[in-house]
């Protein structure tokens, strides 16, 4: 079974601009979670979705944001980046996202804002 | 409220040495209890789940951990560390009755190995 994958590897914007990273993941998974990795930060969720609804946020402001389509697939958006928004990306894809079902990580979008 | 502690946020140990890895939590339920890892460039790994049952699990890669209940605990060991051990390990906990039933994670421990 393919795993996880998302897209692109690496990223370079530029303060101000926006990006949108995608996310496949396993195949009969439904729910997708989102993640910020950073060395200081450590990992902080972002949100997860499940059968293209958002169901848990967490504390990130409203320039990210993000969607599920109808095959599981999961896109998120950053807009008016800053330089804060520096990190790895982290997608991660689970059957029901509960109990004791557990996340299944890509290797994520490092993304680099100059 | 939930929290995760995991000490040291980076532990050294020579190759063939036992390894430990600490993970406390807090939880007001039982919780489920998973230890994952990530290595240089890649995305995290499942390493091991506590759901119920048998208090010691194994995982892959010759690592297990042990739920105790009573300490509050979930601390991960392998017998003889390998250099390819070095990598980032997770302690991560749900709240098994909770609503709001997304992972909390630990801070991470930074595995080293000395040759």
């Amino acid at each position: 079974k393919a795993g996880v994958t998302q897209t692109p590897r690496y990223l370079i914007k530029t303060r101000g601009q926006q990006v949108t990273l995608s996310c496949s993941p396993i195949s009969g998974h439904r729910s997708v979670s989102w993640y910020q990795q950073t060395p200081g930060q450590g990992l902080q969720f972002l949100f997860e979705y499940f059968s293209e609804t958002q169901r848990n946020k967490g504390n990130f402001p409203g320039r990210f944001s993000g969607r599920q389509f109808s095959n599981s697939r999961s896109e998120m958006n950053v807009s008016t980046l800053e330089l804060g928004d520096s990190a790895l990306y982290l997608c991660a894809s689970s059957l029901s996202g509960q109990g004791h079902s557990p996340l299944h990580f890509g290797n994520g979008t490092r993304l680099t804002v100059t | 409220a939930q929290s995760v502690t995991q000490l040291g946020s980076h532990v050294s140990v020579s190759e063939g040495a036992l390894v430990l890895l600490r993970c406390n939590y807090s939880s007001s339920v039982p919780p489920y209890l998973f230890w994952y890892v990530q290595y240089p460039n890649q995305g995290l790994q499942l390493l091991l789940k506590y759901t119920t049952g048998a208090t010691l699990v194994k995982g892959i890669n010759g690592f297990e951990a042990e739920f105790k209940k009573s300490e509050t605990s979930f601390h991960l060991t392998k017998p003889s560390a390998h250099m390819s051990d070095a990598a980032e390990y997770f302690c991560a906990v749900r709240p098994s009755m909770d609503s709001n039933y997304q992972l909390i994670w630990g801070a991470g421990t930074k595995l080293i190995i000395k040759p």
